[in-house]
């Protein structure tokens, strides 16, 4: 069955770069896209960012400076890195899939792994 | 990007009521809306997609409807299971955007 894992590291420093995996299983990245979508504590989602499946990628315009997502497609691994984090990037970050590259919602969530920015 | 207004932003409702959440796009999204249901301590999970298709597991109590900028989740006799918050999407167009939020809860 469609599997979708974060795994990171919880406390990151100010100023500092965010490293997440994203371990799929379940489907092939090169057929379907997978996204980053974020949540505050008690706040509302935020996508980030798109990897398709032939590769491409696409990035909120607000996040784009500071974000870059990549894949190894060997391992069904996708990878976000987003460096100078600040406090508001405090959050709970999913990675998520679709099965197709635009015009179709999120069908899979993983469990999500929460990054807290401090010192 | 397009902004999605959701409302209420929380809501208390009985067993076995019917309650609706609403939402708003600034532009026409041509039926590209997803309804997410999330409990707390929990990953959001897909509810309804394409405005009106009830996701595979889906309980056939939610529905949604809708058109153009308006859309609406329906759930009809309210369970106990059904308190979460409850979320709209927008997958018309990039950058993807999500409603608020709605806490459903109770009473």
């Amino acid at each position: 069955q469609v599997q979708l894992k974060e795994s990171g590291p919880g406390l990151v420093q100010p100023s500092e770069t965010l490293s997440l995996t994203c371990t799929v299983s379940g489907f092939s990245l090169t057929s379907n896209s997978v996204h980053w979508v974020r949540q505050p504590p008690g706040k509302g989602l935020e996508w980030m960012g798109i990897i398709r499946s032939g590769g491409s990628t696409d990035y909120n315009s607000a996040l784009k400076s500071r974000l870059s997502i990549s894949r190894d497609t060997s391992k069904s691994q996708v990878f976000l890195k987003m460096n100078s984090l600040q406090t508001e990037d405090t959050a709970i970050y999913y990675c998520t899939r679709s099965v197709y590259n635009s015009g179709t919602p999120f069908d899979y969530w993983g469990q999500g792994v929460m990054v807290t920015v401090s010192s | 990007d397009i902004q999605m207004t959701q409302s209420p932003a929380s809501l208390s409702a009985s067993l076995g009521e019917t309650v609706t959440i609403e939402c708003r796009a600034s532009e026409d999204i041509y039926n590209g809306l997803a309804w997410y249901q999330q409990k707390p301590g929990k990953s959001p999970q897909l509810l309804i997609y394409n405005a009106n298709s009830l996701h595979t597991g889906v309980p056939s109590r939610f529905s949604g409807s809708g058109s153009g900028t308006q859309y609406s989740l329906k759930i009809n006799s309210l369970q106990s299971e059904d308190v979460a918050s409850y979320f709209c999407q927008q997958y018309y167009d990039y950058p993807y955007t999500f409603g608020a939020g709605t806490k459903l809860e109770l009473k």
